[in-house]
């Protein structure tokens, strides 16, 4: 099926702390997996992307971190701030087509 | 290059009628993506384009909508007739040669309230 499941829905994180997104996929070849960042009244960005042949990509504070194996991936956003409060999207790119699945969102908020 | 423009930002209307949704891609993307979000589902694609060619129409839930690309710079999503189940942020996303690492440059969005 092709489907991503993301967890948790909503996360609330005190500023300097690290939030973490999980997203894992089922039976489906994926090859590209991006996260989008969504603030309100906006469109998703494009944040950060990983290929399934790297374990893990880091750009500032945010780490993608990728198990093939297990089908997962997770989006780590080291000494959160406030302004990184926002609603994020795990995808999934079924290989060979050009169609993004993406996951429900996460809307996190990190307070001061 | 002012982004994906969509128009109109926001739309109600009555149950029943019609509702055409309009996007402007950025000049020289080839891939035009129309997404509909809801709190529920979160981002469904409904159909992309590729060269103002439909490729999948697959996620158009049924024959009430309709996309049409005429050219390069312009693209209508189409409902008729309206549901209120149909009330949702509908985007458009345009993206350039679209690749392992290409990036889709979403627009930002109308909000459809269907009473």
């Amino acid at each position: 099926q092709q489907q991503v499941k993301q967890s948790p829905q909503s996360l609330i994180v005190q500023k300097g702390g690290i939030s973490i997104i999980n997203c894992a996929y089922e039976n489906t070849a994926f090859d590209y997996f991006p996260w989008y960042q969504q603030f309100p009244g906006k469109g998703p960005a494009l944040l950060i992307a990983i290929r399934p042949d790297v374990s893990e990509k880091k750009e500032g504070r945010f780490t993608i971190s990728f198990n093939k194996s297990a089908k997962q991936f997770s989006l780590h956003i080291m000494d959160s701030q406030p302004g990184d409060s926002a609603t994020y999207f795990c995808a999934a790119r079924l290989t060979n087509t050009d169609k993004l699945i993406f996951g429900t969102g996460t809307r996190l908020q990190v307070f001061p | 290059d002012a982004g994906v423009i969509q128009s109109p930002r926001h739309e109600v209307t009555e149950m029943g009628q019609e509702v055409t949704l309009r996007c402007k891609p950025i000049s020289g993307h080839d891939y035009l993506f129309w997404y509909r979000q809801t709190m529920m589902r979160g981002l469904e694609l409904l159909i992309y384009f590729n060269n103002n060619v439909p490729i999948d129409d697959s996620g158009m839930p049924e024959d009430r909508f309709s996309a049409k690309m005429p050219n390069a710079s312009f693209s209508t999503l189409k409902i008729q007739p309206s549901e209120p189940r149909d009330s949702a942020v509908y985007f458009c996303a345009s993206s350039l040669l679209w690749g392992v690492d290409t990036e889709a440059f979403f627009g930002q969005g109308t909000r459809l309230t269907v009473v």
